[in-house]
């Protein structure tokens, strides 16, 4: 989905360097998520956004942190990357109501070496 | 716990055929349920969803899913297949009564359509 953006869309990095993920939105959605892939895993929720002052923790944090700066931007930061870091993450935004359907940017691929 | 799942890792089927990805899907409560599609390079794309009322949902692309309560199963479906649906399919979950609104992915089933 176009409205979604990911920036860097591909990233190589080395053990223990921070490196931080970027996600901005023009759908004026108030959630956003943040989503790691894994082959044969489906997706894992990181963390999860519903307002600015909101942010939550989901299934797998350990190891990451977020920083919602505005109500277009949710940022996903590795304090410290390690090689089971390596995979692809997507963020994706949603506008709430009775089903809050999700809508997901292109993703980044991170290898961390 | 909520959970889905997807038996099938990969389903195979030749161009003009009938095709089905399977999802069956465990919550507590009444369940939102969604179809998602991944090309490759690219993000989840929504397909469609199942809120209420008929269990057949039509959605993007020629899709549809029928959702069957007593099976617990929401199996995505196309009459007939075209090579550009080759393609990976998620199918999610979310209970209506969790108030954290955490959508719950199956591991996904890659459709494989020869011409």
């Amino acid at each position: 989905d176009a409205d979604v953006t990911q920036t860097p869309r591909n990233r190589i990095t080395k053990t223990g360097k921070r490196i931080m993920l970027e996600c901005s939105q023009t759908k004026g959605h108030d959630r956003m998520y943040w989503y790691r892939q894994d082959p044969g895993l489906g997706l894992q929720l990181i963390y999860y956004s519903f307002d600015v002052k909101d942010i939550n923790k989901g299934e797998i944090s350990d190891g990451y942190s977020v920083s919602r700066q505005a109500q277009a931007k949710f940022s996903l930061s590795l304090e410290s990357a390690i090689p089971n870091q390596t995979a692809l993450y997507f963020c994706a935004t949603s506008g709430g109501g009775v089903t809050d359907t999700q809508y997901f940017g292109p993703g980044t691929r991170l290898t961390v070496l | 716990a909520q959970s889905v799942a997807q038996p099938e890792d990969q389903v195979n089927v030749a161009e003009g055929n009938p095709l089905t990805v399977k999802c069956t899907y465990s919550v507590s409560g009444n369940p939102y349920l969604f179809w998602y599609v991944q090309y490759p390079n690219r993000g989840l794309q929504f397909l469609l969803k199942y809120i209420t009322g008929d269990n057949l949902v039509k959605g993007s692309y020629g899709f549809e899913a029928e959702f069957n309560k007593s099976q617990t199963s929401f199996h995505l479906k196309k009459p007939s297949a075209l090579v550009s649906d080759s393609a990976l399919y998620f199918c999610a979950v979310r209970d209506r009564v969790d108030s954290s609104y955490k959508l719950i992915f199956g591991s996904g089933t890659r459709l494989l359509v020869r011409p």
